[in-house]
């Protein structure tokens, strides 16, 4: 059971170029999310998934899109790269339970980005 | 809208000594609050969270955390502190509506327990 995962780990963009990180989650969870952690804010969503098939913007979309396709991966793409979206990006997963109250989300190693 | 903050960016204890991370919220209604925890190069690992019930919750690794409604706070302890806990912790609130459904994080606080 590897849990989440994500590809690649580290990665060095050019201004203007494009890329698409995967997430993997071996848990069966229904929910997926794909978060930015940037020095003194926290983390902040991108955006998520309530399902295979669904997505929904969070608090900083612009710039991003998404896809799941099958459950168990939600790909993160950039079309065009800029210097403000050097960050750590952290993909995650929760069960999706009907209160979401009690879904507690399991975090990926993270990938760490960097536009020049 | 939904808020936390974490008033220190550092928080430094000596090994053997009770520590506390401080967090306090802002939501609507009954809150759902989470502590995580980030050790270097590594993402974040649940530590513990409050549903409901007793305002005392016991998590992962000693970690306990006590809710306080009157004061909106939730703040992190453990009764005695060791040097392998020196990490990122992030408190994260849950409200139950729209996009208040989604977990809001703060800002972080690095703890460093000194041998």
């Amino acid at each position: 059971n590897a849990g989440v995962t994500q590809t690649p780990k580290f990665r060095v963009l050019k201004t203007g170029q494009s890329m698409t990180l995967l997430c993997a989650q071996d848990m069966n969870h229904e929910y997926m999310y794909w978060y930015r952690q940037d020095p003194g804010m926290g983390l902040r969503l991108i955006h998520y998934s309530v399902g295979e098939g669904t997505t929904a913007k969070g608090e900083v979309p612009d710039g991003y899109n998404v896809s799941r396709l099958k459950k168990q991966n939600f790909l993160l793409g950039l079309e065009s790269a800029a210097p403000s979206q050097t960050s750590v990006y952290f993909c995650a997963s929760s069960y999706g339970s009907g209160n979401l109250g009690t879904d507690t989300q399991y975090f990926g190693p993270g990938t760490r980005l960097t536009v020049l | 809208a939904q808020s936390v903050a974490q008033p220190e960016d550092q928080v430094n204890v000596a090994e053997g000594n009770p520590l506390t991370v401080k967090c306090t919220y802002s939501v609507s209604g009954n809150p759902y609050l989470f502590w995580y925890v980030q050790y270097p190069n590594r993402g974040l690992q649940f530590l513990l969270k409050y549903i409901t019930g007793d305002n005392l919750v016991k998590g992962s690794y000693g970690f306990e955390a006590e809710f306080n409604k009157s004061q909106t706070s939730f703040h992190l302890k453990k009764p005695s502190a060791l040097v392998s806990d020196s990490a990122l912790y992030f408190c994260a609130v849950r409200g139950l509506s729209g996009s208040a459904r989604q977990l809001t994080f703060g800002s972080g606080t690095q703890l460093t327990v000194l041998p």
